[in-house]
């Protein structure tokens, strides 16, 4: 497809179960971000990656988060013993070049995940 | 650290009328980007309009622009014509323009409604 993708649209998890999200980038694109909304709210960042390394976690909110990007192309954000407060929109976006200097590379989001920790 | 503050949770303007939605920041960086982002039902975050911040020139897109006003760290969006399809929530977004992991960092939002 065009545009980034992300599955499954919808997640309901109960309390304590681990769950799995995956996005894709547009083709080629080399950099990777999540970002977690909460309900009423912006969103905010979690994690990056240039290709497949990832080069900040400063936003995981606990080591119950877990990313990765193997191949530096599709990345899956995993949670581990989901608790209420995980209930969220997780969003995808890629963008094509590196994201460093002073070079702008917009970056595109997917539809997110809409998770629902029971 | 970077804040975003937008103080209109929601807004209302009729059809083919003038809005204007508001956004702050604080930052102690001199070069970054602003944003808006138009976010609709289907959860796509869509890039409306961006703002280099060592440009003095507001930008422009078609009925979107800019009020940029760097000493007050103020940066407005305006929507003239508005249409049916510009009902959305609009979120305003800051983001280094040096430096790695140009991550972005969003307000809380504002929901516009459009009515006939």
């Amino acid at each position: 497809g065009a545009g980034v993708s992300q599955s499954p649209r919808y997640k309901v998890a109960k309390r304590g179960q681990d769950v799995a999200l995956r996005c894709d980038p547009i083709s080629g694109h080399v950099s990777l971000f999540w970002y977690q909304q909460a309900l009423g709210q912006g969103p905010e960042f979690l994690t990056y990656f240039q290709n497949e390394a990832q080069l900040d976690k400063s936003g995981l909110p606990s080591d119950r988060f877990f990313a990765e990007r193997p191949e530096g192309s599709v990345s899956t954000l995993k949670i581990q013993r989901t608790q209420q407060e995980d209930s969220a929109v997780y969003l995808c976006a890629s963008s094509r070049g590196r994201e460093i200097g002073n070079s702008y590379n917009e970056q595109f989001f997917g539809p997110g995940t809409r998770l629902t920790v029971l | 650290a970077q804040t975003v503050t937008q103080s209109q949770p929601e807004m209302s303007v009729q059809e083919a009328e003038t809005v204007t939605l508001s956004c702050t920041y604080d930052t102690s960086e001199s070069d970054y980007y602003l944003f808006w982002y138009k976010q609709p039902p289907s959860r796509q975050m869509i890039l409306v309009i961006r703002q280099e911040a060592y440009k003095q020139q507001n930008a422009t897109e078609n009925r979107f622009s800019v009020n940029f006003q760097k000493a007050a760290k103020s940066f407005s969006l305006k929507i003239s014509d508005s249409q049916l399809g510009d009902a959305a929530m609009y979120f305003c977004a800051y983001r280094r323009r040096t430096g790695t992991a140009s991550k972005l960092t969003f307000g809380t939002g504002t929901r516009l409604q459009v009515t006939l």
